[in-house]
């Protein structure tokens, strides 16, 4: 069974840009959800998609966007990128909202 | 108060010893709770579940889970150094349903 695929691995982005991330869940799993990864701020949640509607919000600004496709896959965006948008982003899928959560291999975001 | 807190170590341990990894949570309406192993550079790797109180043993490791003090632990016999890593705990909130990670506690087993 296929585990969770984010796409791409790394990214290198200039400030002011925006970025699209890529997460495809493990098949048969509805829930997704993003977090972002910083040596500071440990693992911070973003949001949690399920059935294609956004359930959860964590405490980040409106330039952090997201949202899940029919096929469970879900994207997440972040635009007008600042330097402090460096970090790791990964992204769990589960059965359900309340369920074991399991992570993909992460997107490394650097914004120069 | 944080939603989960966790000592952020490091705990030393040395090989063949038992680590002990402590959790304390807020929401006392949680019901489902977790134990996270992340390697450097890596993603976190999901080890153990728990949702009733007492414990819950597979190989090397127990989780401990009481809900009347909010406290949840993570047991890790006979440690190893590949078992060196951060640990991190997590609960899923009772109202909102967000899985909350606590800032996990980086354990190192030295040969």
């Amino acid at each position: 069974k296929a585990g969770v695929t984010q796409t791409p691995r790394y990214l290198i982005k200039t400030r002011g840009q925006q970025v699209t991330l890529s997460c495809s869940p493990i098949s048969g799993h509805r829930s997704v959800s993003w977090y972002q990864q910083t040596p500071g701020q440990g693992l911070q949640f973003l949001f949690e998609y399920f059935s294609e509607t956004q359930r959860n919000k964590g405490n980040f600004p409106g330039r952090f966007s997201g949202r899940q496709f029919s096929n469970s896959r879900s994207e997440m965006n972040v635009s007008t990128l600042e330097l402090g948008d460096s970090a790791l982003y990964l992204c769990a899928s589960s059965l359900t909202s309340n369920t074991e959560a399991f992570f993909g291999q992460g997107t490394r975001l650097t914004v120069v | 108060q944080k939603e989960v807190e966790q000592n952020s170590g490091p705990l030393s341990v040395p090989e063949g010893a038992i680590a002990s990894l402590n959790c304390t949570y807020s929401d006392r309406g949680s019901q489902s709770f977790f134990w996270y192993r992340q390697y450097s550079g890596k993603s976190p790797e999901l080890i153990m579940s728990i949702y009733s109180n007492g414990d819950k043993e597979d190989g090397r490791f127990t989780a401990q889970l009481n809900k009347a003090s909010q406290y949840v632990s993570l047991l890790i016999r006979d440690s190893q150094p590949s078992d060196s890593a951060t640990y991190l705990c997590a609960v899923i909130g009772s109202n909102t349903g967000k899985l909350i990670f606590g800032q996990g506690t980086t354990l190192q087993v030295k040969p």
